[in-house]
């Protein structure tokens, strides 16, 4: 069965960077591409970016564009999301999630990965 | 960006009502619309993709439809577990966008 499984929670200060991982398994790796989407506290949900895992082709929302870097590695079937200059409303739940279809619409999701950027 | 905006933002609703939520693009996205559902503390569910097609393993009360700019999402008679809030997902063009939200609560 597909799976995406992510790194553990991050507590990180102002000025920082976190890197979260997102594993995936049940599924050939390199034929789906991963969207990032974020959760800040009591509110929605926004769409960072998605790779390919195959090439680590990119598209992030301009929004994060200066200070998010996507990366996979293949031979682990893991997608990475890292955030750099973090901020205290970059306080979030980050999830990653699978495409299916071609066309970016998501089926799967990882559980989600709460930063939480304080000083 | 590709606004999408989400009416109403909460409903009180009892079980066994049918329930609407509507959702409306601020240009043309086809049927590049996605719905998901969230409870409190999870990962969002994916329901709905390209409008109207169920996920694997959703149930048929919910049903979607729409193309162009309107879109909606319909729960045919509301269950316990499907208090939640459901958010619309424009997938027609990067940036990706998300509706507001709608939150389902119990009357």
């Amino acid at each position: 069965q597909v799976q995406l499984v992510q790194s553990g929670a991050e507590v990180k200060k102002p000025g920082a960077s976190v890197k979260v991982s997102c594993k995936a398994s049940g599924y050939t790796f390199t034929t789906h591409f991963i969207h990032w989407v974020r959760q800040a506290p009591g509110q929605g949900l926004e769409w960072m970016g998605i790779i390919n895992p195959s090439g680590g082709a990119t598209n992030f929302a301009q929004k994060f564009r200066a200070r998010v870097t996507m990366t996979s590695d293949t031979s682990t079937s893991t997608v990475y999301m890292e955030l750099s200059s973090l901020r205290s409303d970059d306080t979030a739940v980050y999830y990653c999630a699978r495409e299916f279809g071609g066309n970016s619409a998501v089926d799967y999701w990882g559980q989600g990965t709460l930063v939480t950027v304080s000083s | 960006d590709i606004q999408m905006t989400q009416s109403p933002s909460s409903l009180s609703a009892s079980v066994g009502d049918r329930v609407t939520i509507t959702c409306r693009a601020s240009q043309g996205i086809s049927n590049y619309l996605a719905w998901f559902q969230q409870k409190p503390g999870k990962a969002p569910k994916s329901l709905i993709y390209a409008a109207s097609s169920l996920q694997s393993g959703v149930p048929s009360k919910f049903s979607g439809s729409g193309s162009g700019t309107d879109f909606t999402l319909t729960i045919s008679s509301l269950q316990p577990e499907d208090f939640a809030t459901y958010y619309c997902q424009q997938y027609h063009s990067y940036p990706l966008t998300f509706g507001g939200g709608t939150k389902v609560e119990i009357k």
